[in-house]
C-alpha cells in the first residue's frame, strides 16, 4: 500500500511565524501535491510537482512556496504565517496523471494561525 | 462557473436504499473521473475511478460517466451507516497534471 506520512497533524503557529509542513511518500511516485481544504471551498490545490525540483503553482499559491529536493520529499511552506492560511492541510501523492492514476492523501495536518 | 460541481447535500437515505451522488464538470477536454469517501476527520480515500461512457460496478458502488452531457455520478447499492461520509468527485484535465475536485456531498444514511 502507498503511504503518504504528513510530518504533524496539528500545528499552532503564531502571525508572522515561518511554517514548514513537510511531506514524504514511499512509492517513489513522480508527482505529490499540496491541497487545503476549508469548509464550503473543498479541496484547493496549493501547488504540484512532477518531478525533483519541479514545480507548478496550483490555484492558490500566494503566500506559499514549496520545495522538493528529493522524490519522495515535498515540503510547504508558509513565508509569514497569517490567520487566513488557518485550515487543514493534505499532501498527496500519485504516479503521472495519465487515464487512472489516483491520489494518495496523507493523514492531514490541521493548521492553526493565531 | 464552478469546474466540478456537486450538491453539498446532505444527502440522507435510509438503511439498505440505494444513494445517487451526481457531479457535473465543466472541461470537456476531462478524460478521468473518481470518487473519493471521506469521514469527518480524515483524509479522502479513493472509491472508484472511470474514465469510459457508461457504469463501472465495483461491489455495491456504480459509477456512471456520461461525457456528452458532463455528468458523472456514483450509486451505492444498501447502502450502510458506515457509508455515512461526504463524498467528492474529482476530475483529471487530462495532459496535464492537475485533478481538480469538487465541495463533497454529505451523505447521511439512516438506520
Amino acid at each position: 500500500d502507498v503511504k503518504v506520512t504528513q510530518s504533524s497533524r496539528y500545528l499552532v503557529k503564531r502571525t508572522g511565524e515561518k511554517v514548514f509542513l513537510e511531506c514524504v511518500q514511499d512509492m517513489d511516485h513522480e508527482n505529490m501535491f499540496w491541497y487545503r481544504q476549508d469548509p464550503g471551498l473543498g479541496l484547493r490545490l496549493i501547488y504540484f510537482s512532477y518531478d525533483v525540483k519541479m514545480k507548478e503553482k496550483g490555484d492558490i499559491p500566494e503566500g506559499y512556496s514549496v520545495s522538493r529536493e528529493k522524490k519522495e520529499r515535498f515540503s510547504l511552506i508558509l513565508e509569514s504565517a497569517s490567520t487566513n492560511q488557518t485550515s487543514m492541510y493534505l499532501c498527496a501523492s500519485s504516479l503521472p496523471l495519465t487515464g487512472n492514476s489516483p491520489l494518495h492523501f496523507g493523514n492531514g495536518t490541521r493548521l492553526t494561525v493565531t | 462557473q464552478k469546474e466540478v460541481e456537486q450538491n453539498s447535500g446532505p444527502l440522507s437515505v435510509p438503511e439498505g436504499a440505494i444513494a445517487s451522488l451526481n457531479c457535473t464538470y465543466s472541461d470537456r477536454g476531462s478524460q478521468s473521473f473518481f470518487w473519493y469517501r471521506q469521514y469527518s476527520g480524515k483524509s479522502p480515500e479513493l472509491i472508484m475511478f472511470i474514465y469510459s461512457n457508461g457504469d463501472k460496478e465495483d461491489g455495491r458502488f456504480t459509477a456512471q460517466l456520461n461525457k456528452a452531457s458532463q455528468y458523472v455520478s456514483l450509486l451505492i447499492r444498501d447502502s450502510q451507516p458506515s457509508d455515512s461520509a461526504t463524498y467528492l468527485c474529482a476530475v483529471n484535465g487530462g495532459g496535464y497534471q492537475k485533478v481538480t475536485f469538487g465541495t463533497g456531498t454529505k451523505l447521511q444514511v439512516i438506520p
